[in-house]
This record gives structure tokens, C-alpha cells and sequence, in this order.
């Protein structure tokens, strides 16, 4: 298995409120992505990095923020947290790899889930 | 903005039975994969599909990539309840920079 963690695992917070959710891996892979999984809307981007603070928007990007200053953290931070953003939260790596047509296979940590009261 | 559809949405069937689920776009892909996610964990990569009619297989799983790229469908024969769990597929274009699109998935249910 991939050297993928997530921190924390469960959460629950106010609305109002800021939250930092941490993935770190000790892959070395250079990309990192930030995913929401919610039911009848499967996995959505939130925000990825193509390496040391280099980072982009996904298509559900509103209301979040991304970090990372070393290759091995990648921080998503909910500016302030609404109950819309109640959902299940996902890291994930990856790397290009020769023979895959240029596909990035990803590597999911297990998960976040966070919970908006 | 490329559609992509996974069918069925949802699929209960019981051990022993065969099933194919479905991916299709309206796009055409560099490459393809699949994932399968058990509850309460991440997804799991099952296979990259790459060439066009490309098969491949993995134990009880058939893989095939649409001879124009287009569409994967994955065959599951005799299926366990060790399969249940939601498939996703997740093309991937050229120039899409290490993003992946993801499948709303189909989740299966194999009783015993």
C-alpha cells in the first residue's frame, strides 16, 4: 500500500469555523489532489499540486484552500466551514508512469470525515 | 465538458452470478482506469486500459477498453461477496495535467 495518511480521521466543527485537514505521504510522488465524496455526486477535485507550492483549483473549489511547502504535505483548509461542506474527504497521490498513455494512477489515503453542525 | 456515465448505478445480485458494468463518455480518452472503494475506505486502482480493444484481466475481472476509446466495461464472472463494494472509472485525456475525471460509479452488492 501507498504511505498515505490522513489527519484527522473524523472531525466534527461549528459552523463559522476554520479547518485544516492534513494529508502527508512518503511516496515522493510529485502530485497530491484534495477529493469530496458525497452520495449522488461521487468524487469531485477540490484543489490539487503538481509539486512544492504549485497548485490549482478542481471543480469544487469555492470556499477551500490548498497548501504545500514540502513535497510530502498537503494541506486542504475550509475557510469557514458551512454545513454544505459536511461530506467525506479524500487525499490522493500520483505519479506519471511509463506504459500507462500518459494516465496518473492515483493512491487514496483513507479518508476524512468531516461533519459541519 | 466531456459526460461521462457509469451504468447501472446500482446493481444487487447474488454469489455466483455474472454482471459487466459500464462506463461511457462522449470523449475520446488517452487511457482508462478503474478503482473499487469498500465502505468506510479509499479507492483502490484495479487496472489501467490504454490501447484501444485493449482486454485485460485480473482473477475474475475482465477489463476492455472501447476499440475508439470512448467506453470500458469491466465483467465480473461468478461474482463473491468479496467484490461488493462501489467501481469507478476514471478516463484520462491528454493535457489534463495528472487530473482525473471521476464516474459517479456503480455500486454492487454480491449476497451470499
Amino acid at each position: 500500500d501507498a504511505g498515505i495518511t490522513q489527519s484527522p480521521r473524523h472531525k466534527v466543527t461549528e459552523t463559522g469555523t476554520p479547518v485544516t485537514l492534513r494529508c502527508h505521504q512518503t511516496e515522493n510522488h510529485r502530485y497530491m489532489y484534495w477529493y469530496r465524496q458525497d452520495p449522488g455526486h461521487g468524487l469531485r477535485l477540490i484543489h490539487y499540486s503538481y509539486g512544492v507550492k504549485d497548485t490549482d483549483k478542481g471543480e469544487v473549489s469555492d470556499g477551500y484552500s490548498v497548501s504545500r511547502s514540502k513535497t510530502e504535505d498537503f494541506l486542504l483548509t475550509l475557510e469557514s466551514a458551512t454545513s454544505s461542506q459536511t461530506s467525506v474527504y479524500f487525499c490522493a497521490i500520483s505519479e506519471s508512469r511509463a506504459g500507462t498513455g500518459g494516465s496518473y494512477e492515483q493512491y487514496f489515503g483513507p479518508g476524512t470525515r468531516l461533519t459541519v453542525t | 465538458t466531456q459526460l461521462l456515465e457509469q451504468s447501472p448505478q446500482f446493481l444487487s445480485i447474488q454469489e455466483g452470478e455474472n454482471l459487466t458494468v459500464y462506463c461511457n463518455s462522449s470523449s475520446v480518452f488517452s487511457s482508462l482506469q478503474w478503482y473499487r472503494q469498500e465502505p468506510g475506505e479509499g479507492p483502490v486502482l484495479l487496472v489501467t486500459v490504454v490501447t484501444g480493444g485493449e482486454v485485460k484481466k485480473l482473477k475474475r475481472l475482465t477489463f476492455q477498453f472501447g476499440d475508439a476509446r470512448k467506453d470500458s466495461s469491466l465483467h465480473i464472472t461468478a461474482a463473491q461477496p468479496g467484490d461488493t463494494g462501489l467501481y469507478l472509472c476514471a478516463p484520462c485525456g491528454d493535457n489534463q495535467g495528472g487530473k482525473l475525471i471521476f464516474g459517479q460509479g456503480t455500486e454492487l452488492s454480491v449476497k451470499p
